[in-house]
């Protein structure tokens, strides 16, 4: 049982290039979301997912893109990399969502750089 | 709006020498509050979740306690392998998502 996988584990972007963060679970969970996390600060959802087909906005979801075409996949896209952006990335899912007391599964994140 | 705040931001222990970080929030109702732990590199791993004042959850070394302000995560004869960052966060009410605090980092020493 994998659990959540997040690929890949390192990225080095330049200022403007895009990309996309893949995420996947095996859990069968409805619920999925993607934080970032930066040194002095908790982490911050960006998006989240409620089961396929439906997505919303987190705290910071400017510069980030989220579609969830099937239970298991969750992408993370960044339409236009920015240095602000640079930080460690966490997927996570749960079976019915932190408003149902359901507790969050994290994969092992993303470190991504931009310059 | 909904805060966490986490104290100390580091502590240092010997092993064997019990103590306790803490966890203070303020929501807009409480529905629950949880702990996790985080490893260097690694993304944080569930412990417990609290949903009432009052009540307490164990396991192994560690201890929570919820009360309507804040919560403590009681640590008791720590080993070296309880080093870590341990996070508090607490879901409201209001909104499908957890507010998180910045995490107390634990360091045992042999």
């Amino acid at each position: 049982n994998a659990g959540v996988t997040q690929t890949p584990k390192f990225q080095v972007l330049k200022t403007g290039q895009s990309m996309t963060l893949q995420c996947a679970q095996d859990m069968n969970h409805e619920y999925m979301s993607w934080y970032r996390q930066d040194p002095g600060m908790g982490l911050r959802l960006i998006h989240y997912s409620v089961g396929a087909g439906i997505t919303d906005q987190g705290e910071v979801p400017n510069g980030y893109n989220v579609s969830r075409s099937t239970t298991e996949d969750f992408p993370l896209r960044l339409l236009s990399a920015a240095p602000s952006q640079t930080s460690v990335y966490f997927c996570a899912s749960s079976y019915a969502g932190p408003g149902q007391g359901s507790p969050l599964h994290f994969g092992n994140g993303t470190r991504l750089t931009v310059t | 709006e909904d805060q966490v705040t986490q104290s100390p931001e580091a502590l240092r222990l010997q092993e064997g020498e019990s103590s306790s970080l803490n966890c203070s929030y303020t929501v807009s109702g409480l529905r629950g509050l949880f702990w996790y732990r985080q490893d260097p590199g690694k993304g944080p791993e569930f412990l417990f979740t609290l949903y009432s004042a009052g009540e307490e959850k164990e396991k192994e070394r560690l201890k929570a306690t919820l009360t309507k302000k804040e919560s403590f995560l009681h640590i008791t004869a720590p080993k070296p392998e309880d080093s870590a960052t341990y996070l508090c966060a607490v879901q409201a009410t209001s909104f499908q998502k957890l507010v998180f605090g910045t995490g107390t980092r634990l360091l045992v020493s042999p």
